[in-house]
């Protein structure tokens, strides 16, 4: 079975400039998950979809940041402009649902440095 | 705001040693999943405990939920150097929160 997939996995930008980072999901399932890790400051859920449904936005910065899972199936979460503070991994996540006890699969995720 | 804080923030160990990690919170979980993470690599789910009480033994790991569901442990018996990594609990509410994790290192 093919893990959760996320391109790219290293992304070096000035501060001011826009990326953007793409998440596969493992087929089939429903709830992906976008959380922003720093080192030091554990990890924030930004935003979580149920399908192509908005779950939970409450921690994401909607002055630069957006997402979206237009289909159901991949997601791109984009930061436009970044800021240094925006260094952090990202990490999308899926699982079948979203009921407590689920497994959660995590990628590999998408290291960001901001210069 | 919940939250969920992790104790020690960092642990440097011999190969041998046993150790113990906390996982802390004033919330109430009905679940709450241990992750560990290693360098360059997303995190992977280790256990998930359901009921307060609950003891999960996985090899030389040992998984405590609190009476309360509000706390819970991690013991590494007879550390080795492959234990080494970022140790994440996460309970969940209405969705799931993450600790602040535990950085161990483990030396040969």
């Amino acid at each position: 079975e093919a893990g959760v997939a996320q391109s790219p996995r290293y992304k070096i930008i000035e501060k001011r400039q826009s990326v953007a980072f793409w998440c596969n999901p493992i087929s089939g399932h429903a709830t992906l998950y976008w959380y922003q890790q720093i080192l030091g400051q554990g990890q924030k859920l930004l935003i979580q979809f149920q399908n192509n449904g908005v779950v939970d936005d409450s921690q994401l910065p909607k002055d630069r940041f957006s997402a979206e899972r237009l289909k159901g199936v991949d997601s791109t979460l984009k930061i436009q402009p970044a800021k240094l503070e925006d260094s952090a991994v990202y990490l999308c996540a899926s699982s079948f649902s979203r009921v407590s006890g689920n497994t959660i699969y995590f990628g590999e995720g998408s290291w960001l440095t901001v210069v | 705001t919940q939250l969920l804080e992790q104790s020690p923030q960092f642990l440097s160990i011999q190969e041998g040693e046993n150790l113990t990690v906390y996982c802390n919170s004033s919330s109430v979980f009905s679940s709450l999943q241990w992750y560990r993470q290693e360098p360059g690599e997303g995190p992977v789910l280790l256990v998930t405990v359901v009921t307060g009480g609950e003891v999960k033994k996985l090899k030389r790991l040992t998984f405590q939920f609190g009476d309360a569901r509000k706390d819970s442990s991690l013991h590494i018996t007879a550390a080795q150097p492959g234990d080494t990594g970022l140790y994440l609990c996460a309970g969940f509410t209405d969705k799931l929160i993450f600790g602040t994790g535990t950085r161990l290192q483990v030396f040969p």
